[in-house]
């Protein structure tokens, strides 16, 4: 079992709809979880953290996360084709030091 | 404010030859993490410095690669001998606290031919 899991896509959405994005993690142990974009030939640029159960909202961003159910997920609002990116999901693993294990990411395409 | 910076950009290098990388972290971020990238993975974890110290390499970390952090500032990562398994996006990352969101810089693109 991969310790972040995220489905590959592509998921397709037409502007102005939601998009929701989802991922799944093992380690029971994590307390911070983050969402990055990455645009292609890009690095990847932090829009969201999350440290607690429940929803985070930052414009038309909303991260959730279910610590019970290993589960954290980003719904983008209205969405608009610059939101077409690969979005990682990241946890922090502490096992004496902090490091970010990544999902493969989501391809999201937002079509005109 | 700048973000953090990465030099250079973009390295194509023959099999066989050392590249050294060099990154720049956001002022007064004392946490520096270098992670490499595959087409169509996300970033896998190499190497830590909390400060000058190196407090963590992964696995992935063969005895050809060596990174440092002199006086706790800037980073290198250096890769001796090259292989063409090496070419990837190697990335580097800042953050201020141990629980803190880590910034990527824009990467350095290795092609090893």
């Amino acid at each position: 079992q991969k310790e972040v899991e995220q489905n590959s896509g592509p998921l397709s959405v037409p502007e102005g709809a939601i998009a929701s994005l989802n991922c799944t993690y093992s380690d029971r142990v994590s307390q911070s979880f983050f969402w990055y974009r990455q645009y292609s030939g890009k690095s990847p640029e932090l829009i969201m953290s999350i440290y607690s159960n429940g929803d985070k909202e930052d414009g038309r961003f909303t991260a959730q996360l279910n610590k019970a159910s290993q589960y954290v997920s980003l719904l983008i609002r209205d969405s608009q084709p610059s939101d077409s990116a690969t979005y990682l999901c990241a946890i922090l693993q502490n096992t004496g030091f902090q490091k970010l294990v990544f999902g493969t990411g989501t391809r999201l395409l937002v079509s005109p | 404010d700048t973000g953090v910076s990465q030099d250079p950009r973009h390295k194509i290098t023959k099999r066989g030859q050392n590249v050294t990388f060099r990154c720049d972290p956001i002022s007064e971020h004392n946490r520096l993490y270098w992670y490499r990238q595959t087409l169509g993975q996300g970033p896998e974890f190499l190497t830590y410095f909390q400060n000058e110290a190196q407090l963590e390499k992964s696995r992935l970390l063969s005895d050809r690669f060596s990174a440092e952090r002199p006086k706790g500032s800037f980073s290198t990562l250096e890769i001796q001998r090259t292989e063409q398994g090496d070419s990837a996006m190697y990335l580097c990352a800042s953050s201020l606290a141990p629980e803190g969101e880590q910034f990527f810089g824009p990467g350095t693109r290795l092609t090893v031919l």
